[in-house]
C-alpha cells in the first residue's frame, strides 16, 4: 500500500529565507505526487503536482518540487519566504492504477510559519 | 468550469443526534467523491470514496456513513453522533486521466462541533 510521511509537523523560517518542506512516500506503482496548501477553516489549494514528464515541477506562489525517484522523495522548496506563506502544507500520493478508482492518500501536513 | 458546493460551513450537533452534510460539483461528469475528516493537530484521514452512483467504499470502521444519490451528490451522514465525530470535514472530487487518477478538488469544509 501506499504512504507518504512528512518529515517535521512544524517548520519555522524567517522571511525571505529558503523554504523546504520534505515529504517520502512509498508506493509499489509509479506514483502522482501533490502539494497542497491550507489556510485555517478552508479548505486545501493545490499548490503543484508531479505526473510524468519534467521531474521538477513548479507551482502557484513560487513554490517548486522535484520528483526523485531514487530517494522517493518529492520536497517542496521556495527561494524566498513570505509572510504569507504561513499555512499547513500537505503532500499527497495517488497511483497511476488504470481503470480504477483510486484514492489519494496524505501525509500528516507541516506546519509553516514564517518569522518577520 | 468545476466547482464544489459543500455546507453548511459550521455545524453544532449534541451527542445522539442525527448528521447530514452534503457536498455536490457542478460542470464535471462521473467524478470520483471523497469524504476526509482532519481533527485538530492532525492530518487528513480518507473516510470514504466513491467512483459511481451507489458505490461508495469504506475506509475505515465508525460511526459514519456515506451515499451518492446522483453522479455528482455526496452525503456523509450518522444516526447518531458521538464526541469523537468532531472535526473538520472535507468533501472533494477527482476526475480520471486515461484511467488514472489526478489531483483532488476540495470543498470549503464543515466544522462539526458534537457537544
Amino acid at each position: 500500500a501506499q504512504s507518504v510521511t512528512q518529515l517535521g509537523s512544524h517548520v519555522s523560517v524567517s522571511e525571505g529565507a529558503l523554504v523546504l518542506l520534505r515529504c517520502n512516500y512509498s508506493s509499489s506503482v509509479p506514483p502522482y505526487l501533490f502539494w497542497y496548501v491550507q489556510y485555517p477553516n478552508q479548505g486545501l489549494q493545490l499548490l503543484l503536482k508531479y505526473t510524468t514528464g519534467a521531474t521538477l515541477v513548479k507551482g502557484i506562489n513560487g513554490f517548486e518540487a522535484e520528483f526523485k525517484k531514487s530517494e522517493t522523495s518529492f520536497h517542496l522548496t521556495k527561494p524566498s519566504a513570505h509572510m504569507s506563506d504561513a499555512a499547513e502544507y500537505f503532500c499527497a500520493v495517488t497511483l497511476k492504477i488504470y481503470n480504477q478508482g483510486g484514492k489519494l492518500i496524505f501525509g500528516q501536513g507541516t506546519e509553516l510559519s514564517v518569522k518577520p | 468550469s468545476q466547482t464544489i458546493h459543500q455546507w453548511p460551513a459550521t455545524l453544532v450537533q449534541p451527542v445522539g443526534s442525527p448528521l447530514s452534510l452534503e457536498c455536490t460539483v457542478e460542470g464535471t461528469s462521473n467524478p470520483n467523491l471523497y469524504w476526509y475528516r482532519q481533527a485538530a493537530g492532525r492530518g487528513l484521514q480518507l473516510l470514504f470514496y466513491s467512483v459511481g452512483i451507489g458505490q461508495i467504499s469504506s475506509e475505515v470502521p465508525q460511526n459514519l456513513s456515506a451515499s451518492r444519490p446522483q453522479d455528482r451528490q455526496f452525503i456523509l451522514s450518522s444516526k447518531k453522533l458521538l464526541l469523537s465525530d468532531s472535526g473538520f470535514y472535507l468533501c472533494a472530487w477527482s476526475v480520471r486521466h486515461r484511467g488514472a487518477n489526478t489531483e483532488a478538488f476540495f470543498g470549503q469544509g464543515t466544522r462539526l462541533t458534537v457537544v
